[in-house]
């Protein structure tokens, strides 16, 4: 598609219900990466991917944290037994390669947990 | 590590006027520096970027930035501010060379732009 499309836009879970939030990137993008973003501060890395092999994870939080892209395109990102500190967005972005060629974000999903 | 400090949470401007929004990185090694644009709802949207090239770096919506060395600075400007540039901006750095797909981000810049 012409950019990356994230689902659903908005998500509120009560605590310790599972989530999973969905990640289009743009077709062709053999890069695909996962950030949150917590109220009033920059993104900060979760997850990163290079066509289906899931390179660093280094930054989930926790093991409750889980990602795939099974077939190197649509990604999920799930979250088991939901809290309230998970309450931010998480973007995904894509990119042709490497961070220089500049990453696409998509409009991101607004988890709040109650 | 790459850190990034973004001076001033908020900036506000008249419309007209210029804009200067500042960044200061650490890197222990030679870096790449990018500025993104997220307007309300919206994810981020790339406004230029520095790669080793040209330390004047020249982006989207007549935005400019210039990466200083000696500074560790990459201060982003925009001769004339437009009530369509308010928004918020992130400062973003990455290593360079071949290890540099992840981002680091400051913690953003809301820009007002005042009629």
């Amino acid at each position: 598609g012409a950019g990356v499309s994230q689902s659903p836009r908005y998500k509120v879970a009560k605590r310790g219900q599972d989530v999973a939030l969905r990640c289009d990137p743009i077709s062709g993008h053999v890069s695909l990466f996962w950030y949150q973003q917590a109220l009033g501060q920059g993104p900060e890395f979760l997850t990163y991917f290079q066509n289906e092999a899931q390179l660093d994870k280094s930054g989930l939080p926790s093991d409750r944290f889980f990602a795939e892209r099974p077939e190197g395109s649509v990604s999920t990102l799930k979250i088991q037994r939901t809290q309230q500190e998970d309450s931010a967005v998480y973007l995904c972005a894509s990119s042709p390669g490497t961070a220089d060629y500049g990453y696409t974000f998509g409009s991101g999903t607004r988890l709040t947990v109650v | 590590a790459q850190s990034v400090t973004q001076l001033g949470s908020h900036v506000s401007v008249s419309e007209g006027a210029l804009v200067l929004l500042r960044c200061n990185y650490s890197s222990s090694v030679p870096p790449y520096l990018f500025w993104y644009v997220q307007y309300p709802n919206q994810g981020l949207q790339l406004l230029l970027k520095y790669t080793s090239a040209a330390t004047l770096v020249k982006g989207i919506n007549g935005f400019e930035a210039e990466f200083k060395k000696s500074e560790t600075s990459f201060h982003l400007t925009k001769p004339s501010a437009h009530m369509s540039d308010a928004a918020e901006y992130f400062c973003a750095v990455s290593r360079g060379g071949g290890s540099n797909y992840k981002l680091t981000f400051g913690k953003g810049t809301l820009l007002t732009v005042n009629p």
